[in-house]
């Protein structure tokens, strides 16, 4: 076990909808990503959070979006689904900081189905 | 793209028997990590190998790094049919210390 939780473990949406989806980071570490994972693909980087701000953004509309509070948990936010987001989404949890890299301690992931 | 690809796609061996999986990436990294990932679920985090060096070990599991060639190999040696899983690597973007870029994996069948 990492550390790294997530909800929900499941979720099913329809097309336009919104969706929320939490991660709560291992206790003290500071940064947090995000990534999606299509059925048979390597995980693709949405974004990074390090101490509350955006600290990175991959290739993904700005209707992906995110937060991270103070105690350091986070949401993936994302608007208007599309078919296509259907993934399993997996945040992940490190010590790094803005200019050092640290292992990535992953949670278990949240299976969207957008139908 | 920087994205690390990892070869073969898939590999089958027998329990006891070694298997090798490789890493290819394009542009210079800080550092280099594999993972596992079993069925569909988190990945499990196995090895940090940085730029500057060469090889590492945990274990069973023996990592090497050429940065000359762009390229990381992954050892598991004396595999057991619990190491089926897909394994994957995953680089740095260089100057930006934290965006990871993964590659599709190694898809390992271990049979018993």
């Amino acid at each position: 076990e990492t550390g790294v939780t997530q909800s929900p473990t499941h979720l099913i949406k329809t097309r336009g909808q919104q969706v929320t989806l939490r991660c709560s980071s291992q206790s003290g570490h500071n940064t947090v990503s995000w990534y999606q994972q299509a059925l048979g693909q390597g995980p693709q980087f949405i974004f990074q959070y390090y101490r509350e701000e955006e600290n990175g953004r991959g290739n993904f509309p700005p209707r992906f979006s995110g937060l991270q509070f103070p105690n350091y948990s986070s949401e993936l936010n994302v608007n208007a689904l599309e078919l296509d987001d259907s993934a399993l989404y997996l945040c992940a949890s490190s010590l790094a900081g803005l200019k050092h890299t640290d292992t990535q301690y992953f949670g278990p992931g949240t299976r969207l189905t957008v139908l | 793209s920087q994205q690390g690809e990892e070869d073969p796609q898939a590999l089958s061996i027998q329990e006891g028997e070694n298997a090798t999986m490789n890493c290819s990436y394009k542009t210079s990294i800080n550092n280099l990590q594999w993972y596992r990932q079993n069925s569909g679920r988190g990945l499990v985090h196995l090895i940090l190998i940085r730029s500057n060096e060469r090889e590492k070990h945990s274990g069973r599991l023996r990592v090497t790094l050429d940065t000359s060639k762009k390229s990381s190999s992954l050892l598991i040696t004396a595999s057991r049919a619990a190491d089926t899983a897909s394994y994957f690597c995953a680089t740095d973007a260089g100057l930006n210390f934290n965006k990871f870029y993964f590659g599709s994996g190694t898809k390992l069948n271990v049979k018993p």
